[in-house]
């Protein structure tokens, strides 16, 4: 596609429930990267893929927050037991840089998600 | 520690100039970029500054000054639809290619 793209778009779960999150990166983009943002607030890394290694998934915050790309272009983040602080919105951003160097970062929409 | 500060919120006038600043205290420096994010939208890339000095795109600029850690993005001729938020963020090569983020600045063009 032309852009990076979420699933689904917004998501509305009740506290305890499983939910997971897709993002299909552009097409060639070595590295994904996955944000939290609260409302207001600056987006919140959580981790970050190069093709199916996540080398970095510090920002992760508990181990309910589980991420994977095993074959280097679709990521999907799950949130287990999801509770209400988990409410925000997820952002997705793909970008062509290897290690040695740095590229602009693609967002896709974000998927909203909503814990009741 | 890493800090990134810039203002909560701005207003200007339509056609009007506005500066909005962003300062930065990171244990590692390897840029610095700045995003536009519309409300409900993602952000998308407005320039990226790693040398000291002026960027300029048509009607937005953005500075650097790496001894000061301390950035600008310039926005001339404003329209309403520059009403957005204006995220500054510090790219660290050495720390796993992390874009540190601040806040936000919302900024509201008034006709």
């Amino acid at each position: 596609g032309a852009g990076v793209s979420q699933s689904p778009r917004y998501k509305v779960a009740k506290r305890g429930q499983d939910v997971a999150l897709r993002c299909d990166p552009i097409s060639g983009h070595v590295s994904l990267f996955w944000y939290q943002q609260a409302l207001g607030q600056g987006p919140e890394f959580l981790t970050y893929f190069q093709n199916e290694a996540q080398l970095d998934k510090s920002g992760l915050p508990s181990d309910r927050f589980f991420a994977e790309r095993p074959e280097g272009s679709v990521s999907t983040l799950k949130i287990q037991r999801t509770q209400q602080e988990d409410s925000a919105v997820y952002l997705c951003a793909s970008s062509l840089a290897q290690p040695s160097s740095y590229n602009e970062q693609f967002f896709g929409p974000g998927t909203r998600l909503t814990v009741l | 520690g890493q800090n990134i500060d810039q203002p909560t919120e701005m207003t200007a006038t339509e056609g009007a100039i506005v500066q909005i600043n962003c300062t930065y205290q990171t244990s590692g420096f390897n840029g610095l970029f700045w995003y536009q994010q519309h409300a409900g939208e993602a952000p998308t890339f407005l320039s990226y500054n790693v040398l000291d000095g002026l960027e300029e795109k048509g009607r937005f600029s953005s500075f650097l000054s790496r001894s000061k850690g301390y950035s600008y993005l310039l926005l001339k001729e404003l329209q309403m639809k520059d009403s957005a938020s204006y995220l500054c963020a510090v790219y660290n090569a050495g720390n796993n290619r992390k874009l540190i983020w601040g806040l936000g600045t919302s900024l509201a063009v008034n006709p």
